[in-house]
């Protein structure tokens, strides 16, 4: 079974900060997905990245795929309240089925 | 499309009975997953099918747990008998590639 880290476990942060959050395994994967869960609902997909280097933009989201497809970072600029929610990554080994690491929740205070 | 359609959305049950959550995925989509998220241990897969066939069922806990997948529209998790340690959000999930996956609004079930 893949293990996959995210960090940090919590982030409180005030509206209009920078912040990063990260996703880090020593398996490689063939992909790897980014969601957010809001309360009370499902994890919503926001990005899937495949190359290794890849560099995606989401509006003010920027997601990275380390160059070894081990790792991948998001990072978020200039936080808004409405990005209050647990981010998840997902990885893919090629296995047909994704490995979910256990979430940043993300407070972004007004 | 109304996107993936978990029902019901909150079932509380007393231990020993029987329980069956159902899932309805978005049309197209040929790979169904069954998450159940808990506090402790995150989002656990439990079983997925492909093309409505089984694929890998290791993640069921025990025998109490069985799916099924009678046609492309519908799925079923059932738990029988329940235990008060099987509350959770039980999430139902569906795609068509690259592990890209559509989640439902998920079941919270409740073992009193």
């Amino acid at each position: 079974t893949q293990l996959l880290e995210q960090s940090p476990q919590f982030l409180s942060i005030q509206e209009g900060e920078n912040l990063t959050v990260y996703c880090n395994s020593s398996s490689v994967f063939s992909s790897l997905q980014w969601y957010r869960q809001e309360p009370g609902e499902g994890p919503v997909l926001l990005v899937t990245v495949v190359t290794g280097g890849e560099v995606k933009k989401l509006k003010r989201l920027t997601f990275q795929f380390g160059d070894a497809r081990k790792d991948s970072s998001l990072h978020i600029t200039a936080a808004q309240p409405g990005d209050t929610g647990l981010y998840l990554c997902a990885g893919d080994t090629n296995a047909g089925k994704s490995t979910f690491g256990d979430g940043t929740t993300l407070t972004v205070k007004p | 499309d109304a996107g993936v359609i978990q029902s019901p959305r909150h079932e509380v049950t007393e231990m020993g009975q029987e329980v069956t959550l159902r899932c309805k995925p978005i049309s197209g989509h040929n790979s169904l997953f069954w998450y159940r998220q808990t506090m402790m241990r995150g989002l656990e897969l439990l079983i997925y099918f492909n093309n409505n066939v089984p694929i890998d069922d290791s993640g069921m806990p025990e025998d109490r747990f069985s799916a099924k997948m009678p046609n492309a529209s519908f799925s079923t998790l059932k738990i029988q008998p329940s235990e008060p340690r099987d509350s959770a959000v039980y999430f139902c999930a569906g795609g068509t590639g690259l592990n890209s996956y559509t989640f439902g609004s998920g079941t919270r079930l409740t073992v009193v």
